[in-house]
């Protein structure tokens, strides 16, 4: 099954501590984009890469890196500087005009 | 800018109601509209998309029409279940705009038995 793979579903932090969620797909997609969502409200931008090896910060990129060194892979590190990290965080790929949404990873930092 | 709003919730139902829940938009141009669902604890799901004037969209019973004249797109259920209790995302999307969607902020609906 094609599909997107984000791990772990849940994950916990220690303040100041810099932390990795993956996310994988075999879409075969060039674009893929990482959202953040608070309780209750929407979706903002974090970043998103169009191509391999480039990306582009969203609405929200302070505290967060990327990298897109695969197609398949578009790993995100919230960093100590980011100083509200707890949220739920929604990784996407795009193909065409549509966008699919892998099933998301709750960070909370203790 | 661009932008997307839609009403807020929660939107209390019983089984069987009608459901309507209004999106307008803002946009130079004319994006490609979708309706995104999303179940407690999981990601997005696409529920319906249009991509030109007066197209409607339709899955699942649901249906919304892409209305130029009022830059809308109003999610509508005849009758809704149980089950259709998530949280709704009305977006748009323009290529030219780097491949981004651009959201509102979701609308909670509770169906009770």
């Amino acid at each position: 099954d094609g599909g997107i793979t984000q791990s772990p579903k849940y994950l916990f932090r220690k303040e100041g501590q810099n932390v990795t969620l993956s996310c994988e797909q075999n879409l075969n997609h060039d674009a893929m984009y990482w959202y953040r969502q608070d309780p209750g409200q929407g979706l903002r931008l974090i970043y998103y890469s169009q191509i391999v090896n480039d990306f582009q910060k969203g609405d929200i990129a302070e505290g967060y890196s990327v990298s897109r060194e695969k197609k398949e892979s578009f790993p995100l590190t919230v960093t100590s500087a980011q100083k509200n990290p707890t949220a739920f965080y929604l990784c996407a790929s795009n193909r065409e005009n549509e966008q699919f949404f892998g099933p998301g990873t709750r960070l909370t930092v203790l | 800018g661009n932008s997307v709003t839609q009403m807020e919730g929660p939107v209390t139902l019983s089984e069987e109601a009608f459901l309507t829940i209004n999106c307008t938009y803002t946009a130079t141009g004319y994006p490609s509209l979708f309706w995104y669902v999303q179940y407690p604890g999981e990601g997005l799901q696409l529920l319906l998309k249009a991509t030109k004037a007066d197209d409607k969209g339709s899955n699942k019973g649901f249906e919304a029409t892409y209305r130029k004249e009022t830059t809308s797109f109003h999610l509508e259920k005849g009758s809704v279940q149980v089950s259709d209790s998530a949280v709704y995302f009305c977006a748009h999307y323009f290529k030219a705009a780097g491949n981004k969607l651009t959201f509102g902020g979701g609308t909670r609906v509770l169906v009770k038995p």
